[in-house]
């Protein structure tokens, strides 16, 4: 039992660039979510899901876009990298929308 | 969701009791109370939660004031390994309403000391 997997760990883009941030989950849970972290800040709320084929913006959609093909993929995507989408980010889900959520161990993106 | 307010940073001396505090003077009666933990950078970990009573796991131990306008996040023998930053999250667990993914705040950055 995996958990919740990211990859890659760490990535380095250059403006422009566009690039896939994969989410995997094997616990069967119908919640994804995608969070970015900056230095000294909390958690943002990308996008979520609430199921297969179902998605919905967070507080910060803005430059990405999700989809959500099977229960157990949720990859965020970045059409047009910018440095100032430069930051930590997680991928977590849920069982329920009461459970708790179990996040993966997050992605460094680095914009230059 | 509610809104939390908890302080930016606490110190605890190794072996001793960690004591944490929330404010959520605005929450409602559908709304539970979750505790997370976020060890230098890696992804949050879930430590408790609880509506109106208080609740105790092998992490930890969550107290809620009788009118929960406040709850406190009890860590009993704090370890060097404690040294997190701490999200409360106020939020609903069933029904409608509210959000359906936990959204965090600065919290409570926590360091444990020897």
């Amino acid at each position: 039992n995996a958990g919740v997997t990211q990859t890659p760990k760490f990535q380095v883009l250059k403006t422009g660039q566009s690039m896939t941030l994969q989410c995997a989950q094997d616990m069967n849970h119908e919640y994804m979510s995608w969070y970015r972290q900056d230095p000294g800040m909390g958690l943002r709320l990308i996008h979520y899901s609430v199921g297969a084929g179902i998605t919905d913006q967070g507080e910060v959609p803005n430059g990405y876009n999700v989809s959500r093909s099977t229960t157990e993929d949720f990859p965020l995507r970045l059409l047009s990298a910018a440095p100032s989408q430069t930051s930590v980010y997680f991928c977590a889900s849920s069982y329920s929308r009461d459970g708790e959520a179990f996040f993966g161990q997050g992605t460094r993106l680095t914009v230059v | 969701d509610a809104k939390t307010t908890q302080p930016p940073s606490m110190d605890c001396a190794e072996g001793r009791a960690a004591n944490l505090p929330c404010n959520h003077s605005t929450i409602s009666g559908n709304e539970y109370v979750y505790w997370y933990r976020q060890i230098h950078s890696q992804g949050p970990q879930y430590i408790i939660h609880g509506l109106k009573n208080n609740e105790t796991n092998e992490m930890a131990s969550l107290i809620i004031t009788e009118d929960r306008k406040s709850s406190t996040l009890i860590l009993p023998h704090a370890t060097l390994r404690d040294t997190a930053v701490y999200y409360c999250i106020v939020r609903v667990g069933t029904g409608s309403g509210g959000s359906y993914i936990p959204t965090f705040g600065r919290g409570t950055s926590l360091i444990v000391h020897p």
